[in-house]
Parts: structure tokens; C-alpha cells; sequence
């Protein structure tokens, strides 16, 4: 059982929408992640929180707007989006930000944009 | 700048065989390497990691890897093949983002997949 909870699993959003991804852990972990993931290809790093602040964010555009509201949870607010951020997008958490490499990954939100 | 190279964006084996995933490293510093694996419609989990110490790393599910500064590797193995090792290997180092923390930096992946 995966200790990080996503939702929703599966999301399709025409590109004038508002919506958002939310992400949960309970583990007491004290950093947080957002990655993007499209078909066959690698886990792109998109947002990290440390601590409830954002320490990483690698020029994601505007259109994604990150929000942690407390150190169990992380949301990703989407607005005007392209059919091309159509992407799986996966939570993760580790330990701390010193411990970035250990991350346990949610099974992610399938986003699909008209 | 640190990355990571898979060999192979795809390899076959039969059940019972020997499983190799190469991955080949580039880092000016020491590094800290991972590997990751993917089953379809989930997230990634961590099979095992190499910090410092021994340079044979033991993980989960009988994979081991083996750290070789001298060839800048870090190879996966596993001694026999399972179908349920059917899934999406990913090798990763650490490298830092734009801001200057660590982030993980991902290899392009290597797709097992084990024949009856």
C-alpha cells in the first residue's frame, strides 16, 4: 500500500478549466515534491516544499501554481492549460530535503487536457 | 553537472535468467545513486541506493547494484528473472537544481520485460 494518497487518479480538463491535484502523506515527512511524467519518458522535477516553503521551482509556467498548506499536504492548482501538459503527474515525499533522493512516490493523477 | 546514462531502453530476458541493467554515471563529485522501478499505472518506488561505504549494494525484491568509480557504473542485477520484474527501471543520481539544492536526476529508463 502506497503511503503517499493522490487524487483524483484520473482528470480530463478543458484548457479555459480551474482544477487541482492534491497529494497527502502521513509519514512526517517535511518535504514534498511534484514531478510530470509523459509517456516513456523520465520523472521531470517540477516543485519542492521543504518545511511548507517552496525551495525548488524549475520554471514551471504560471499555469501550475503549487500550494502547501501544511506538512501533510500538497496541492497543484491548474489553470489554462495546454493539451500538451497532458501528463501523469506524480507526488512524492522523503524524509527532508537533505534526503532527495529517497523519495516515496504516490501512484499519481492522469491528466488529460481537450 | 550530474547525470546519469541507461544502456538499453530495452531488455528482454526469460524467467530463471539473469537480469543486467547498465547505467553509467557523470559527476564532478562523489556520487549518490539510485535505482527506481516503475510498475504500469503506479509511481516509483526505490529498489536500492549508493551513498558511500561497501560498493555492493543490496536492495529490494533480490536486486543488488555494484558501484565502480573505475568505470563510472552502476550496474542492476538480479541472479534469476521473475515475470513480476516486469516493469520500467529508472537509474538516478543526484545532481542540484537551478536554486542550488539537490534534486534527483533521472536516466531515460529501461524497460524489462521477462518472457515465459
Amino acid at each position: 500500500d502506497t503511503e503517499v494518497t493522490q487524487t483524483p487518479k484520473h482528470l480530463v480538463m478543458g484548457m479555459t478549466n480551474k482544477k487541482s491535484l492534491k497529494c497527502e502523506q502521513h509519514m512526517g515527512h517535511r518535504a514534498m515534491y511534484w514531478y510530470k511524467q509523459k509517456a516513456k519518458k523520465p520523472p521531470e522535477l517540477m516543485f519542492v516544499y521543504s518545511y511548507e516553503k517552496l525551495s525548488i521551482n524549475e520554471s514551471v509556467p504560471s499555469r501550475f501554481s503549487p500550494e502547501c498548506p501544511n506538512s501533510s499536504l500538497l496541492n497543484l492548482h491548474l489553470h489554462a492549460l495546454q493539451p500538451e501538459d497532458s501528463a501523469l503527474y506524480l507526488c512524492a515525499s522523503s524524509r527532508a530535503l537533505a534526503r532527495a533522493g529517497e523519495l516515496f512516490f504516490g501512484e499519481g493523477s492522469r491528466l488529460t487536457v481537450l | 553537472a550530474q547525470s546519469v546514462t541507461q544502456l538499453g531502453s530495452h531488455v528482454s530476458v526469460s524467467e530463471g535468467a539473469l537480469v543486467l541493467l547498465r547505467c553509467n554515471y557523470s559527476s564532478s563529485v562523489p556520487p549518490y545513486l539510485f535505482w527506481y522501478v516503475q510498475y504500469p499505472n503506479q509511481g516509483l518506488q526505490l529498489l536500492l541506493k549508493y551513498t558511500t561505504g561497501a560498493t555492493l549494494v543490496k536492495g529490494i525484491n533480490g536486486f543488488e547494484a555494484e558501484f565502480k568509480k573505475s568505470e563510472t557504473s552502476f550496474h542492476l542485477t538480479k541472479p534469476s528473472a521473475h515475470m513480476s520484474d516486469a516493469a520500467e527501471y529508472f537509474c538516478a543520481v543526484m545532481g542540484t537544481s537551478i536554486q542550488g539544492a539537490q534534486k534527483l536526476v533521472f536516466g531515460q529508463g529501461t524497460r524489462l520485460t521477462i518472457n515465459p
